[in-house]
């Protein structure tokens, strides 16, 4: 299958900074991105639809100035928390909808854990 | 949008045992995935499955769209299956792309 990989996997940062996590597309071209949000023993809530070129869409109840989306090429989307606070840690993961797959499965990167003192 | 609704929310097995595992959905789907989250979090794509039947090794899934389900079975299961195991689905294109996720199945199994 398609391979997505996520950087970094780990990240501890003070309250207030903000922290840049990326998600690449490695074997194909990935048209839309997705990023999910995951707090613990909880599923995966959708946070924002990325597509190459274009504004991020946010679902509802998503600070779009909080988490900064940017999908400036096709195997590369980032997300920045920005000014983050401790209810911000959770574990972030991207995935991708290859471009002009007719099979409409999704891949999902590593994801990567953020924790906010 | 769609819903999707998993059970049993909790199952524990003794090594060796057979599961089936249901994902109930609300809306005809063109998308549906299982997948087994491991311990360190990393979502395994275990099936892409919108409708028919499937098989891979020990696991198999088989989707009966006109019914807005889908079974994921998991034979002769190893300690090594533990965990949680999300099934997701979408409608469409457009705004309904995105993949919508049920809670999860968490699976223990016991030596």
């Amino acid at each position: 299958g398609a391979v997505v990989s996520q950087h970094p996997s780990w990240v501890i940062c003070k309250s207030g900074t903000s922290v840049k996590i990326e998600c690449r597309s490695l074997d194909f071209q990935a048209t839309t991105m997705f990023w999910y949000r995951q707090f613990p023993k909880q599923s995966l809530m959708l946070m924002a639809t990325s597509n190459e070129g274009s504004k991020a869409t946010y679902e509802q109840g998503v600070e779009k100035d909080k988490f900064l989306i940017n999908h400036a090429s096709l195997t590369l989307s980032t997300l920045t928390v920005t000014s983050a606070h401790p209810e911000d840690s959770s574990f972030y993961i991207c995935s991708a909808s290859a471009r002009g797959a007719g099979t409409g499965e999704l891949f999902f990167g590593e994801g990567s854990r953020l924790t906010v003192l | 949008g769609i819903q999707v609704e998993q059970s049993p929310p909790d199952l524990i097995l003794q090594e060796g045992a057979n599961s089936t595992l249901r994902c109930n959905f609300s809306d005809s789907v063109n998308n549906l995935q299982w997948f087994h989250q491991n311990p360190w979090g990393q979502l395994i794509n275990l099936f892409y499955i919108p409708s028919g039947t499937k098989q891979n090794g020990r696991l198999s899934a088989t989707t009966v769209a006109t019914e807005r389900y889908s079974l994921l079975y998991i034979s002769s299961s190893q300690t090594t299956d533990s965990g949680v195991y999300f099934c997701a689905a979408r409608m469409g294109g457009g705004s309904n792309y995105k993949l919508t996720f049920g809670k999860g199945t968490l699976l223990t199994v016991n030596p």
